[in-house]
């Protein structure tokens, strides 16, 4: 069963626009982790946040900021004012306590159009 | 900041040939993990290594062997090669499982072509 859902399968905006990127997880256990990574045409994959299960502080990190709802267990992550440069596949991924690899959604296709 | 590093970016091969790649981690990383994104794919974790031991297994086919070595590179030995291999295979490291997970932080990538 998959453990990670992005439900959005593409999303298209113009450029200056915010884009919020949906997570849903799977786990029964109590300590986890969260990661979003981006893969640019070029193909590589970027970490760029991640989120430990037992802190649900929610952050900003320049235009990049999330939301980690445990209730619902949600992990969104929000770009704001969109720039060209941030088209690309976004993965949500899990990892579970003493299971390291990484879950990977199926990813959440972001074209930001000038 | 020095990043992973993969080698050969790109590989052609033929069925029922044989591939190796290479990954060489950061430094002072010493966990490797193999994966393979398939086109439109999610990458799915194939093999995983701490201080040259295996330390965990996905899908990966019997006809793959990895192993990593005293540097801490790693080698992906592909062999009875098949279309459906054709893939990126990522490569990622991160500092010792500990306390709490550490982040991997993915190589380029070997785009690897079977025909």
């Amino acid at each position: 069963a998959q453990k990670v859902t992005q439900a959005q399968t593409e999303i298209s905006v113009v450029e200056k626009e915010d884009v919020t990127l949906d997570c849903v997880y799977e786990t029964r256990d109590t300590t986890y982790y969260l990661f979003w990574y981006k893969q640019p045409p070029s193909g590589e994959l970027v970490f760029l946040i991640r989120r430990n299960s037992f802190d649900e502080q929610n952050e900003i990190s320049g235009r990049y900021s999330w939301n980690f709802q445990k209730s619902t267990s949600s992990f969104n992550f929000t770009i704001t004012a969109s720039q060209v440069v941030d088209s690309a596949v976004y993965f949500c991924a899990l990892s579970e306590e003493g299971d390291y690899k990484l879950s990977f959604g199926a990813g959440t296709t972001v074209t930001v159009r000038a | 900041a020095a990043g992973v590093i993969q080698s050969p970016r790109h590989l052609i091969k033929e069925k029922r040939e044989t591939a190796t790649l290479k990954c060489y981690p950061i430094p002072r990383h010493d966990t490797v993990y193999w994966y393979q994104q398939g086109p439109g794919q999610d990458p799915q974790f194939l093999i995983s290594f701490y201080e040259k031991m295996q330390s965990d297994k996905g899908s990966i086919p019997d006809r793959f062997s990895a192993q990593q070595f005293s540097d801490y590179h790693s080698e992906l030995n592909m062999s009875s090669l098949e279309l459906g291999d054709s893939a990126l295979y990522f490569c990622a490291s991160s500092l010792s499982p500990g306390m709490i997970q550490e982040t991997q932080y993915f190589g380029p990538g070997t785009r690897l072509l079977v025909l």
